[in-house]
C-alpha cells in the first residue's frame, strides 16, 4: 500500500513537500515514481528514483525545481517542490515500479490515492 | 520528445468488444503497459509487457503491440469497464511516457 501526505495550497513561487509512506512490500527493492494529473487532464510522469536512491530522473517540466528522495529506513518516498507554478496544480500520485530496482523500462503496479496540490495566489 | 496518441473516446455496447489503440514511433520495439482509471480513483495496471496480466485482472482484457500501434482489447465488455484507459511506454530520453487517454463508454 502507498499513502501520500503533505498536499495543500501553495502560492506561486512557493514550496511544498510531499511524502509517500509504503507498506506491504520490500520498499528498497523497487524504483518509485511520482505521477501527477491536472484537473480533468491525463497522467503525467514527474520523477523516478532507484531503489537505492542513487539514480534520479525528472520530467522536463519539473527539472531543476523538484527533488525526489527516499528514506529506505522509513519506507518513505518524498518530493520537494520548489518554485511552484499555477500549472503544477494536480493530484500527485506515488507509484511503485513493478519489477525493477533500477530506473528503466517498467510499469507502475501499485498507486497511492493521491495528494492534491493547488498552486494559486 | 516521444509521444503516444490515443483516440479520445470509444463507445461499446455491453457484451461487445472494445478496442483501444495507442500509436507511437516504432512502438512495437518497446513494451507497452495499460492502465484503467475510473472516475475519482487511482489508476490500475491491467496489462504489462504488451500482453501479460497482473494478478486479479480479468482475462477479458488483452493486449497486442506491433509496428507503430499497440491495442488494448476488452472482450465481453461490462458496465464496470467504463473508465479512461492510458497506455504507457519507456523512452530512453523522456523516461516514462503516458498516452493521451481514451474514455470508454459502455
Amino acid at each position: 500500500h502507498l499513502l501520500e501526505s503533505g498536499g495543500g495550497l501553495a502560492q506561486p513561487g512557493g514550496s511544498l513537500k510531499l511524502a509517500c509512506e509504503a507498506s506491504g512490500f520490500t520498499f528498497y527493492a523497487y524504483a518509485m515514481s511520482w505521477v501527477r494529473q491536472a484537473p480533468g487532464k491525463g497522467l503525467e510522469w514527474v520523477s523516478v528514483i532507484s531503489g537505492s536512491g542513487e539514480s534520479t530522473y525528472y520530467a522536463e517540466s519539473v527539472r531543476g525545481r523538484f527533488t525526489i528522495s527516499r528514506d529506505n529506513s522509513k519506507n518513505t518516498l518524498y518530493v520537494q517542490m520548489n518554485s511552484l507554478r499555477v500549472d503544477d496544480t494536480a493530484v500527485y500520485y506515488c507509484a511503485k515500479g513493478r519489477a525493477v530496482t533500477e530506473v528503466g523500462e517498467d510499469a507502475f503496479d501499485v498507486w497511492g490515492p493521491g495528494a492534491m496540490v493547488t498552486v494559486s495566489s | 520528445s516521444y509521444e503516444l496518441t490515443q483516440p479520445p473516446s470509444v463507445s461499446v455496447s455491453p457484451g461487445q468488444t472494445a478496442s483501444i489503440t495507442c500509436s507511437g514511433d516504432k512502438l512495437g520495439d518497446r513494451y507497452v503497459y495499460w492502465y484503467q482509471q475510473k472516475t475519482g480513483q487511482s489508476p490500475v495496471l491491467v496489462i504489462y509487457e504488451d500482453a501479460r496480466w497482473p494478478s486479479g485482472i480479468p482475462r477479458r482484457f488483452s493486449g497486442s503491440n506491433s509496428g507503430n500501434t499497440a491495442t488494448l482489447t476488452i472482450s465481453g465488455t461490462q458496465a464496470t469497464d467504463e473508465a479512461t484507459y492510458y497506455c504507457q511506454a519507456w523512452d530512453s530520453t523522456a523516461a516514462f511516457v503516458f498516452g493521451t487517454g481514451t474514455t470508454v463508454t459502455v
